[in-house]
């Protein structure tokens, strides 16, 4: 069965230091990977997704994500975190007639 | 990115009636449109599919007759709650896609906040 896998429920990080957020799913074929952040009240914004190609992706607001097949992992970095960044991040896969698959989600904390 | 808008962004309703949540693709078609269910503090739920011009599909234990979906057009998809109770109290969200290639995305709704009292 396809699903995925945040092991990190909240993760505190201080301001200006990196982000690593932890994706991990299980699914048969080529995967189509995403990244979403969702701040309080508000709905979804993708942050970036990988369908093929190149396995380090860029996205927007300076984060990227790298694809290891070999792990089936898709983690969320960023070299320098700021305080606007505070928010729930969701890794998500899509699985069939294009259903998007969601981890449960990492709560990220930015110390000033 | 695609713009997706709901509508209301928050109600207030007593037990028994209904509310309908309105999802609009406002700058591209949206072939297929989801609506999800978030529970305080927790993931999204998928309820529903629904395709323009045919009948949502629905998820294993979601109720069609209490959520009723309607994709009138491509623009354009309709949650009713149905005979609202306080257990339906819940962010719902939407999303839109338009696939029209492999590599399409969906892009969601800033959500509706509904209270039932």
């Amino acid at each position: 069965a396809q699903s995925v896998t945040q092991p990190d429920i909240h993760i505190t990080v201080s301001e200006g230091a990196s982000l690593e957020l932890r994706c991990n799913y299980s699914y048969g074929a080529t995967p189509y990977l995403f990244w979403y952040v969702q701040s309080p009240g508000q709905g979804l914004q993708l942050l970036l997704k990988y369908f093929s190609g190149d396995t380090l992706v860029q996205g927007i607001k300076g984060f990227e994500a790298e694809f290891k097949r070999s792990q089936s992992s898709f983690n969320l970095r960023k070299p320098s975190v700021h305080w606007s960044d505070a928010a729930e991040y969701f890794c998500a896969v899509e699985g069939s007639s294009y259903k998007l698959i969601f981890g449960s989600g990492t709560r990220l904390l930015v110390r000033p | 990115g695609a713009v997706v808008s709901q509508h209301p962004s928050r109600v207030i309703c007593k037990s028994g009636t209904s509310v309908k949540i309105e999802c609009r693709s406002l700058d591209f078609q949206a072939t297929t449109m989801f609506w999800y269910r978030q529970f305080p503090k927790k993931s999204l739920m998928l309820m529903a599919t629904s395709n323009e011009g045919s009948k949502a599909t629905y998820e294993q234990g979601v109720e069609k007759d209490k959520f009723l979906i309607n994709h009138a057009s491509l623009t354009l998809s309709t949650l009713t709650v149905t005979s609202a109770h306080p257990e339906d109290s819940s962010f719902y969200i939407c999303s839109a896609g338009s696939r029209q290639s492999s590599t399409d995305t969906q892009y969601f709704g800033p959500g509706t906040r509904l209270t039932v009292l």
